[in-house]
């Protein structure tokens, strides 16, 4: 069991937007802003694709967005594409572990 | 060019012991927060261990007194030393670097390193 919570899938047409929400408790997401979103592709390592829960390192597309609220952090794509197929995964900072701890992750598939 | 290229990992019996290396380029590893973090076949990531650029090391309770990090500044290489290995540590192995307030934040990751523990 994950210490972040987030749904197997998810699934959108091209063009359209989804949300990918990502539960945890007042430890980790709802007591702090160290938020982040991790992109992954088939055998590839992770990509960082949102930090400090809405923030995009250069080169992000701008397609992609976070946020928050309470215990639960969400991230947004607009405009799907099929390279966003993927897996996604949220993580935070949780005080009680003192470093970082992840969700399961989620599988976007564009129809 | 940042890159990280992990080596080591292999199939280990039961109670066994590996060293995984994480040798990067483009970067000083020993100025920054270097991670392991590990993803059983199937599942979701887990963070194992990072080392502090001043030397500091911190541990996942799941591989506590089991497993080291380590690095060697002359050789820019990370290394993770596993023992008394379990089934359960079973998975690919990434090093990556972490930056931000904390260093909470992973922006450049190896291509992973597979490691199955199994008899």
């Amino acid at each position: 069991q994950s210490a972040l919570t987030q749904p197997a899938s998810v699934s959108g047409s091209p063009g359209q937007s989804i949300t990918v929400p990502c539960t945890g408790t007042a430890s980790d997401v709802g007591d702090y802003n160290f938020v982040s979103w991790y992109q992954q592709h088939p055998d590839k390592g992770p990509k960082l694709i949102i930090y400090d829960v809405s923030k995009r390192p250069s080169g992000v597309s701008y397609r992609f967005s976070g946020s928050k609220s309470g215990n639960t952090a969400s991230l947004t794509i607009s405009g799907l594409q099929a390279d966003d197929e993927a897996d996604y995964y949220c993580s935070s900072y949780r005080s009680s572990s003192a470093y970082v701890v992840f969700g399961g992750g989620t599988k976007l598939t564009v129809l | 060019e940042v890159q990280l290229v992990e080596s080591g990992g292999g199939l280990i019996q039961p109670g066994g012991s590996l060293r995984l290396s994480c040798a990067a380029s483009g970067f000083n590893v020993r100025s920054n927060y270097m991670s392991w973090v590990r993803q059983a076949p199937g599942k979701g990531l887990e963070w194992v261990s990072v080392i502090y650029s001043g030397g500091g090391t911190y541990y996942a309770d799941s591989v506590k007194v089991r497993f080291t990090i380590s690095r060697d500044n002359s050789k820019n290489t990370l290394y993770l030393q596993m023992n008394s290995l379990r089934a359960d540590d079973t998975a690919v192995y990434y090093c990556a670097r972490g930056v931000g307030f904390g260093a909470f934040y992973f922006d450049y990751w190896g291509q992973g390193s597979l490691v199955t523990v199994s008899s």
